[in-house]
């Protein structure tokens, strides 16, 4: 079955407010990645975390792995932030499972 | 960190044909992966492909559709056999840069199928 679970499918921001992204996943995980996808499909890497919490400018991110999640936010939503955020989880080995996905669109 | 290029960006075939999508880093990596994204979808894991022995292939992917050439460290090829409009995605070769706990992605290549 689904091992990671992501939501929201879809969210919309104005500039300057912020949200949050979660991945609840069915079994242990290692370690996360969350990355975002831009409008050219390129994949860019903002987070790799074994545990606890790692903040970079205007992203945090938080994972869980007793409690299986993972957490995106970000404040001070920006135009160019509008993309396709996922978070992937490493199961074991260089084995890495994708969510499926936030569509976020970020409108002025 | 590494960098990944593929090659081509894009390409458009016929059904029943092959092509070949190659990726290049530009430093030595343990294991390169393939990923398919289909349109408005997440990331597949395809295979994982180590150099000097056969691709490990997850399921729903066979080395007779997929077949996975991985000659050094630096080098992979996907090749997508008997091409079908399913098969139209992007496809994606990863590595991991262990030292910064990092993965990369190449830019990937966007096939379609007609």
């Amino acid at each position: 079955g689904d091992q990671v679970e992501q939501s929201p499918s879809a969210l919309s921001l104005h500039e300057g407010t912020g949200s949050a992204l979660r991945c609840n996943f069915t079994t242990t995980m290692r370690a996360v990645q969350w990355f975002q996808q831009n409008s050219r499909g390129s994949l860019i890497n903002l987070f790799y975390l074994a545990s606890g919490t790692k903040e970079n400018g205007r992203l945090k991110s938080t994972f869980n792995s007793k409690e299986s999640y993972s957490t995106l936010h970000i404040r001070d939503a920006q135009l160019e932030d509008s993309g396709t955020y996922f978070c992937a989880a490493e199961a074991g080995g260089y084995k890495v499972v994708f969510g499926s996905g936030t569509r976020l669109l970020v409108s002025p | 960190s590494v960098l990944l290029y593929q090659k081509p960006n894009r390409d458009i075939c016929q059904s029943g044909t092959s092509l070949k999508i190659q990726c290049v880093a530009d430093s030595q990596v343990v294991s390169m992966f393939w990923y398919q994204q289909f349109q408005e979808q997440s990331l597949m894991l395809m295979a994982t492909a180590n150099e000097g022995s056969e691709a490990t292939y997850e399921s729903g992917f066979t080395k007779d559709k997929f077949p996975i050439s991985r000659p050094n460290l630096t080098f992979s090829t996907l090749t997508v056999n008997n091409a079908r409009p399913g098969d139209s995605s992007i496809y994606f070769c990863s590595s991991w840069d262990w030292g910064d706990a990092e993965q990369f992605f190449g830019p990937g290549t966007r096939l379609t199928v007609l």
